[in-house]
């Protein structure tokens, strides 16, 4: 099996811009979660999804992060517009079943100038 | 509110030395915890699981304890080797199971 699959693994963007991030799960896991890692904050989870469906974006911090989850291969993390202070890598991770490990992408690297 | 505490201040140890990595969490109670490795540009890999119901998990030269009394899980590599340097992250679960919130995790280095 490929992995979790994330695109692109580096981003350089200027501040307002939109910017997308992507994931392909494990074929057959149908839990998807999309984490930030800063060195203040550490790996934040943002949200989650179970089959395919959105179950907890508390995480999210604020209305200018949108996620979805068209189908069970794909899903997307947008910020728009971006500003600085979301400069990270963005990790996303899936799972088969409520419980057990997740398995990590090698992330996306985003930097707002 | 939930707190996860793992020192993160970097431990040192010399080759061949078992090193002991503490995780302290406050104010749930986590029906299982998961320990992950973290390198220098990749993504976390999953290492163990222990439940609430289980003292002790070893797998190779790693044991992983879990007090649910003391709120605080011990991760132990013996034998230590420079492959193992690397950031060790603790993962209490929270909602159910469904939900891992991972701790800032402990740099680890290892020296020959």
């Amino acid at each position: 099996d490929a992995g979790v699959i994330q695109s692109p693994r580096h981003e350089v963007t200027e501040m307002g811009q939109e910017v997308t991030l992507r994931c392909k799960p494990i074929s057959g896991h149908d839990y998807l979660f999309w984490y930030r890692q800063t060195m203040m904050r550490g790996l934040e989870l943002l949200i989650y999804f179970n089959n395919n469906v959105p179950i907890d974006d508390s995480g999210m911090p604020e209305d200018r992060f949108s996620a979805k989850m068209p189908n069970a291969s794909f899903s997307t993390l947008k910020i728009q517009p971006s500003e600085p202070r979301d400069s990270a890598v963005y990790f996303c991770a899936s799972r088969k079943g409520p419980g057990g490990e997740l398995f990590f992408g090698e992330g996306s690297r985003l930097t707002v100038l | 509110s939930q707190k996860i505490e793992q020192n993160s201040e970097a431990l040192n140890i010399q080759e061949g030395k078992t090193a002991t990595l503490t995780c302290n969490y406050t104010n749930y109670s986590p029906a299982y915890l998961q320990w992950y490795r973290q390198d220098p540009g990749r993504g976390p890999v999953f290492l163990l699981l222990i439940r609430e119901n289980e003292k002790e998990k070893r797998k190779e030269r790693l044991k992983v304890t879990f007090d649910t009394t003391l709120k605080q899980s011990l991760f132990h590599i013996t034998a230590s080797q420079p492959a193992d340097s690397a950031t060790y992250l603790c993962a209490p679960a929270r909602d159910a199971g469904n939900m891992l919130t991972f701790g800032g995790g402990t740099r680890l280095m290892v020296k020959p």
